[in-house]
């Protein structure tokens, strides 16, 4: 069964710091999405990666695929309020798995 | 495009009440999602379709839940009868080539 994880689950940073969040995942995927949630929202799609070595930049968040060690990261540059919000990478293998989601506070 | 267009946006409904969520796809999408939102779980896959078939229902929690696709446009998840625990956001998606659109979501209340 696919396994997808994040880590940090919670994530308060300053504005302007930089920080990763990691996305590992279980079994053989062509393909991750990460997305943003703001609270009472729906899911916003962000990437979309589609090949190992994928790196795709929108702003300050960039974000990269690694297939054969099964691991995603979604790179923060600089963060500002605006970018608080629940971050969640999801699997494709047939169906779309998501992991638990990072939450992530950026305070002034 | 309108995108992913779910009904109703919220529901407060009474324990034991049938329950009816409505889903059009974004024209064109040949995968449809049902997914289902809470604080403690996460977001949990319900079941796809692929062209209008079932594909995998294996996260349908109970035979309370069922879910149809009779045509390219129009998708329902049923719950019958609903249960407090059901209370939630159900997302609907659907998916062309390798963008996947959700919509608002519907969420449930059943007291």
């Amino acid at each position: 069964e696919l396994k997808v994880e994040q880590n940090p689950l919670f994530l308060s940073m300053q504005e302007g710091k930089n920080y990763t969040i990691y996305c590992n995942y279980s079994t053989t995927s062509d393909r991750l999405y990460w997305y943003r949630q703001d609270p009472g929202k729906s899911l916003e799609s962000l990437f979309v990666l589609l090949s190992n070595g994928a790196v795709k930049q929108e702003g300050r968040l960039m974000a990269s695929l690694d297939t054969k060690a099964r691991l995603s990261t979604l790179h923060i540059t600089a963060a500002v309020h605006d970018l608080s919000a629940t971050y969640f990478c999801a699997v494709v293998t047939g169906k779309l798995i998501f992991g638990q989601g990072t939450t992530l506070q950026v305070k002034p | 495009d309108a995108g992913v267009i779910q009904s109703p946006r919220h529901e407060v409904t009474e324990m034991g009440q049938e329950v009816t969520l409505r889903c059009k796809p974004i024209s064109g999408h040949d995968y449809l999602f049902w997914y289902r939102q809470t604080m403690m779980r996460g977001l949990e896959l319900l079941i796809y379709f692929n062209n209008n078939v079932p594909i995998d229902d294996s996260g349908m929690p109970e035979d309370r839940f069922s879910a149809k696709m009779p045509n390219a446009s129009f998708s329902t998840l049923k719950i019958q009868p609903s249960e407090p625990r059901d209370s939630a956001v159900y997302f609907c998606a659907s998916s062309g080539a390798n963008t996947i659109y959700f919509g608002e979501g519907s969420w449930l209340t059943v007291v």
